[in-house]
C-alpha cells in the first residue's frame, strides 16, 4: 500500500538552478516528515525534517515547505550543486507506532555543471 | 563513533537457499529497523525492534522472513528458501528510541542480496 507519492522521478538542473521535488501523503496520522539524501552505494542520510504545525523549514540551501491541508510537502535545493545529484527521499512517520518510515518512490537528481 | 554497520555487503545465493543477513547498530541504540529497497524504488518497512522485542513485524513478506535481536546489539534478518523476488538491498537503520519521538534514523550501507 503506497501510502506517499513522489514527483519527479528523475530531475535535471542546471549548476545554481533550483531543484523542487514533492510528495503527497494519505495517512492523516502522520506527524513527522523527514527527506532523505541516497548516494549510489550508500545507506539514505537524513537531510532535514519537518512537524505539520509548521509550514517551512531551512537549513542551509534546503527548505521544506509543508502544506497540512492539501497533504502535501516538498524538498526545495536552492543554488544546486553538480555535488547534490543524488536520490532524494521523502518519508513520513507517525512517532507514536514506534517511528516506522513510509517511504516515497525516490527522485534521482542530477545537476548540471 | 562507529555507525551502522550490516554483512555481507554483497551476497549471491542460489534459489531455495537460506541466507542470513547481519546489523551491528550504534552503540547506546535502542530502536533498530530493517528495510528492503528494490532496484528503482523506494525503501520498504520489514520489522522494528526496541530492544530485542518486535512490536511490529507487519512489514515481513511472508513467513520465509524472520528476524531477531540480542538485546540492544546485534540484529539478524533470515530469509528461508529464497526466491528471485527476494533480490533487493537490505538495508538496517538504528535510532535512539523508536516510539514517542523523533529521532533521527542512522542508516547503514546495505546488503545487495541477489538470488540466482
Amino acid at each position: 500500500q503506497q501510502q506517499v507519492k513522489q514527483s519527479p522521478q528523475s530531475l535535471i538542473v542546471q549548476k545554481g538552478g533550483i531543484s523542487i521535488i514533492n510528495c503527497a501523503y494519505e495517512n492523516t496520522a502522520f506527524d513527522y516528515f523527514p527527506w532523505y539524501q541516497q548516494f549510489p552505494g550508500k545507506g539514505p542520510a537524513l537531510l532535514i525534517a519537518i512537524r505539520p504545525d509548521v509550514s517551512e523549514k531551512k537549513e542551509g540551501r534546503f527548505t521544506i515547505s509543508f502544506n497540512k491541508s492539501a497533504k502535501q510537502f516538498s524538498l526545495h535545493i536552492m543554488d544546486s550543486q553538480p555535488g547534490d545529484s543524488a536520490t532524494y527521499f521523502c518519508a513520513a512517520t507517525q512517532e507514536t507506532s514506534g517511528s516506522r518510515l513510509t517511504f516515497g518512490e525516490g527522485t534521482q537528481l542530477t545537476v548540471n555543471p | 563513533g562507529a555507525g551502522v554497520s550490516q554483512s555481507p555487503s554483497n551476497k549471491v545465493t542460489e534459489k531455495g537457499k537460506d541466507v542470513e543477513l547481519r546489523c551491528d547498530p550504534i552503540s547506546g541504540h535502542t530502536a533498530l529497523y530493517w528495510y528492503r529497497q528494490r532496484l528503482g524504488q523506494g525503501l520498504e518497512f520489514l520489522i522494528y525492534f526496541q530492544g530485542n522485542s518486535a512490536p511490529d513485524k507487519s512489514g515481513l513478506p511472508s513467513d520465509r522472513f524472520s528476524a531477531e535481536r540480542t538485546g540492544e546489539s546485534v540484529s539478524t534478518l533470515t530469509i528461508q528458501r529464497t526466491q528471485q523476488e527476494d533480490s533487493a538491498v537490505y538495508l538496517c537503520a538504528s535510532s535512539k528510541k523508536g516510539s514517542g519521538a523523533s529521532y533521527e534514523q542512522y542508516f547503514g550501507p546495505g546488503t545487495r542480496l541477489t538470488v540466482t
